[in-house]
């Protein structure tokens, strides 16, 4: 099995709809990250967590928020969707060696 | 602030070819440095690292080494595959505040190898 498994593999939405993207880990690793992927743009950094009670703004939050409901689990959620948000998204761990490990990714897409 | 650029792609070349990717770092110490790989339909994942300057990280036929003087961590394999068609990703951390380090990645580098 996957250490780091994301569901959905893919969803299409309509502008203005509420959705949620799921990520959960067997790492055990206390540290969690939301990113977007664009073409030309590379990985940026929506949210992040050190564990459970700490929740930091990344590069891009705007749009996003975020629920670390257990050490194993983190949530990403767009409270009403917009085109430019369409793009696939990466959940991901890291170790104390900063190495991080991909979830398979989501494919987003908002008409 | 720290960060990394990497080479703009896509890269194209013929099995058997040597490959460069060229990343260069600004940094205000001696980070580790990474290389990632994104395969098609899939997330991205560790190839080669380097902890400290002088270092040379191997995985896979690749290599890289963390080079101070220019500032430089280059991705080189000697004879691609097809199979090592991929997204490259240069990356170190960067400081984000409050005493935490996050990953910044380069915008990726895409190789595609023909037979």
């Amino acid at each position: 099995d996957a250490d780091v498994t994301q569901t959905p593999r893919n969803r299409i939405t309509k502008t203005g709809k509420r959705i949620m993207l799921e990520c959960s880990q067997t790492k055990g690793h206390d540290r969690m990250y939301w990113y977007r992927q664009d073409p030309g743009l590379g990985l940026r950094l929506i949210y992040y967590s050190f564990d459970v009670k700490d929740i930091n703004k990344g590069e891009i939050s705007d749009g996003y928020s975020v629920s670390r409901q257990a050490q194993a689990k983190f949530s990403l959620s767009l409270e009403s969707a917009i085109p430019n948000q369409t793009a696939l998204y990466f959940c991901a761990t890291r170790d104390s060696y900063n190495e991080q490990f991909f979830g398979p990714g989501t494919r987003l897409t908002v008409l | 602030g720290d960060s990394v650029t990497q080479m703009e792609g896509p890269v194209t070349l013929s099995e058997e070819a040597f490959l460069t990717i060229n990343c260069t770092y600004t940094a205000t110490g001696y980070p580790s440095l990474f290389w990632y790989v994104q395969y098609p339909g899939e997330g991205l994942q560790l190839l080669l690292k380097a902890t400290k300057a002088d270092d040379k990280g191997s995985n896979k036929g690749f290599e890289a080494t963390y080079r101070k003087e220019t500032t430089s961590f280059h991705l080189e394999k000697g004879s691609v595959q097809v199979s090592d068609s991929a997204v490259y990703f240069c990356a170190l951390p960067a400081y984000s505040g409050a005493g935490s380090y996050q990953l910044t990645f380069g915008k990726g580098t895409k190789l595609s190898v023909i037979p």
